[in-house]
């Protein structure tokens, strides 16, 4: 089953607005969260990312805000570009194990 | 910067032929990985390594195999391609301990017809 679930599928945002995306986990014994950027063509990279010692982490336009309670954590693109088009990904995972990726979230910016 | 190359971007192959993708890192990380990724589906872990000649099965191995003869190198084997096995295959790597980022090749495109 799906150890991470990731909405939306799909989003489209005009320029300058907030992109948002969430995601859901069970497992408690998870404690990293970091999202990854595609881009057509290339392999996934580092966005972001969160251990769950913190609520929130923000990097320039880039914030994750995680709440531990409810077991979700989301990432909030503030001024969305044109070129933050690309499709993103959350995962998590347990030190020194696997990862687990969501569904990802193709991310499309209008001028 | 770090470096994953993947030894082809894109791949033709028919049904029951043995495939071979290569992966290759240049900062002596000792874990390594394979994905592949489909729509809707996300990254799916195939296998992964944690060190020279080890492996460890992910969550997709069926009709997978891996080899990891060098520290560099892994490889990922398609003992006989079948058509439900055209997909985006992706390699990581990273290093051992606390530090957690992993660092993807570009992928490999590959179609079995």
């Amino acid at each position: 089953q799906q150890q991470v679930k990731q909405s939306p599928q799909s989003l489209i945002v005009q320029k300058g607005g907030i992109s948002i995306i969430n995601c859901a986990y069970e497992n408690t014994a998870f404690d990293y969260f970091p999202w990854y950027q595609q881009f057509p063509g290339k392999g996934p990279a580092l966005l972001i990312a969160i251990r769950p010692d913190v609520s929130e982490k923000k990097e320039g336009r880039f914030t994750i805000s995680f709440n531990k309670s409810a077991k979700q954590f989301s990432l909030h693109i503030m001024d969305s570009q044109p070129g933050d088009s690309a499709t993103y990904f959350c995962a998590a995972s347990v030190p020194g194990n696997q990862f687990y990726f969501g569904t990802g979230t193709s991310l499309t910016v209008i001028p | 910067d770090v470096k994953v190359t993947q030894s082809s971007r894109y791949l033709v192959k028919r049904t029951g032929e043995k495939v071979f993708l290569e992966c290759v890192q240049d900062m002596d990380h000792e874990n390594m990985f394979w994905y592949r990724q489909d729509p809707g589906l996300g990254l799916r872990l195939i296998y992964f390594s944690y060190d020279v000649k080890m492996k460890e099965k992910g969550d997709i191995p069926e009709g997978y195999s891996v080899s990891r003869e060098k520290k560099e190198r892994f490889s990922l084997i398609l003992e006989s391609a079948s058509t439900n096995q055209t997909s985006m295959y992706l390699c990581a790597s990273k290093v051992g301990g606390p530090q957690e980022t992993q660092y993807f090749g570009p992928g490999t495109r590959l179609l079995v017809l």
